[in-house]
């Protein structure tokens, strides 16, 4: 079967810097995506990787290994605003995405 | 530019009763999805529709019905809606199927079924 991993919660403090990693099973590979999706809102994206790096945007950073089939969202100099859920997503070889349950991430002051 | 807009944004229904969620988007894209999003759960795809006058079902599409009369639109209906059915509702479009076709995502439509 087709399966997304990531950590259900994590805890950062403001101004720090946190990884959240995400590891997949799919069958076939187009493409993996981040969203981010505050409580009570729509998951709006954050970055797409389709070959292994690192992708930088600003302060929020994706990477990709295709071979160990794993990926993590780094996001520096946090803020209180970044509190939210980070939502892994792996676009099959049918080109269908398969969704993590996310990772609750908690910034305190 | 109102991007996707869904109604209604909340909906109490007793076990059932019938109703239509409407997603319409402004950005001419051709793909439209409906989602739903259960605590602990990834987002699980119902159906979806590649164009206009086409549907597809996707990982949950049991109890629902969809229509895309109209390229903006997307309308996913609930004949007898039965209280596994309380949940958060999505629609999202994007202009294809592959690749780095980011998904535009409506603000969700709550239901909860009694």
């Amino acid at each position: 079967g087709q399966n997304i991993d990531q950590p259900t919660e994590m805890t950062a403090t403001e101004g720090a810097i946190v990884q959240i990693n995400c590891t997949y099973q799919t069958s076939g590979f187009n493409g993996l995506f981040w969203y981010q999706q505050h409580a009570g809102e729509a998951p709006t994206f954050l970055s797409y990787n389709v070959l292994d790096g690192l992708e930088e945007k600003g302060r929020f950073s994706s990477f990709l290994s295709r071979s160990k089939g794993y990926s993590y969202l780094l996001l520096k100099e946090l803020q209180m605003k970044d509190s939210a859920s980070y939502l892994c997503a792996v676009m099959d070889s049918n080109y269908q995405l398969i969704w993590g349950a996310g990772t609750k991430l908690i910034i305190k002051p | 530019n109102a991007g996707v807009t869904q109604t209604p944004k909340f909906r109490v229904l007793k076990t059932g009763q019938s109703m239509t969620l409407l997603c319409a988007q402004d950005m001419n894209h051709e793909y439209m999805y409906w989602y739903r999003q259960d605590p602990g759960m990834g987002l699980r795809l119902i159906h979806y529709s590649v164009g206009e006058g086409t549907t597809a079902k996707g990982e949950v599409p049991d109890g629902y019905n969809v229509s895309r009369l109209k390229k903006q639109n997307f309308l996913l209906g609930l004949e007898s809606a039965a209280p596994s059915q309380t949940s958060v509702y999505f629609c999202a479009s994007c202009t294809g199927g592959s690749g780095a076709n980011v998904l535009t995502f409506g603000a969700g439509s709550r239901l909860t079924v009694l």
